[in-house]
């Protein structure tokens, strides 16, 4: 049960776009298309964005899109906004029916 | 409002038990399965448990043996038991429902709790 590997940080300039990466195995992410993504402010409860890979709940906006392919998937976040500025957390469920996460990647908007 | 509010956090010594708590409002817990996940000091998310609707559960590594996950529909809450309690299960823990749309059950959580703080030490 390894953890998901993520970047410890990204960055960008507001209107721009990032991409997270978060790498997996054939037991997780390469075996399912079961992959979530969390958005965490300081102090605050994690915020579910993006389910399946790429589908969002309703609220999120769209700039918010997630992709897979192999073992690893990818948040993109388009026209960057300074409420961005979080953590993001990806996860994945696994051929062992438990959950993994990623280690966390920090978001800084400049 | 669909709400989920934990509790039964503290500080106890290492070897100890606690029994946390999650009440959830505005749904049904058996419905939906339910995740507790926790967050150490300064660190990322870990997933720690899952019980489903049809109660199977299931651990990550690091507890199994020592911390069970449970229901009460009556109560429309979820417990986690934690016996042998290291220091290294000082974190924050949250209660997570498991997202279903209609007949659907999504691997994702989409109503998080507050969370509750467990620190363990001498």
């Amino acid at each position: 049960q390894s953890a998901l590997t993520q970047p410890a940080s990204v960055s960008g300039s507001p209107g721009q776009s990032i991409t997270i990466s978060c790498t997996g195995t054939s037991s997780d992410i390469g075996y399912y298309n079961y992959v979530s993504w969390y958005q965490q402010h300081p102090g605050r409860a994690p915020k579910l964005i993006l389910y399946d890979v790429f589908n969002r709940p309703s609220g999120v906006p769209g700039r918010f899109s997630g992709s897979k392919s192999g073992n690893t998937a990818s948040l993109t976040i388009y026209g960057l906004q300074t409420e961005d500025e979080a953590d993001y957390y990806c996860s994945s469920y696994t051929t062992s029916s438990t959950h993994v996460f990623g280690g966390g990647t920090h978001l800084t908007v400049l | 409002e669909e709400q989920l509010v934990e509790s039964g956090g503290g500080l106890v010594q290492p070897g100890g038990s606690l029994r946390l708590s999650c009440a959830a409002s505005g749904f049904t817990v058996s419905y939906n399965y339910m995740s507790w996940v926790r967050q150490a000091p300064g660190k990322g998310l870990e997933w720690v448990s899952i019980i489903y609707s049809g109660s199977s559960t299931y651990y990550t590594d690091s507890v199994k043996g020592r911390f069970t996950i449970s229901r009460d529909t009556s109560k429309n809450t979820v417990y986690l038991d934690m016996n042998s309690l290291r220091s290294e299960d000082t974190a924050v823990y949250y209660c997570a429902r498991g997202l279903v749309r209609g007949l659907s059950t999504y691997y994702a959580m989409d109503v998080w709790g507050q969370g509750t703080t467990v620190t363990v030490s001498s």
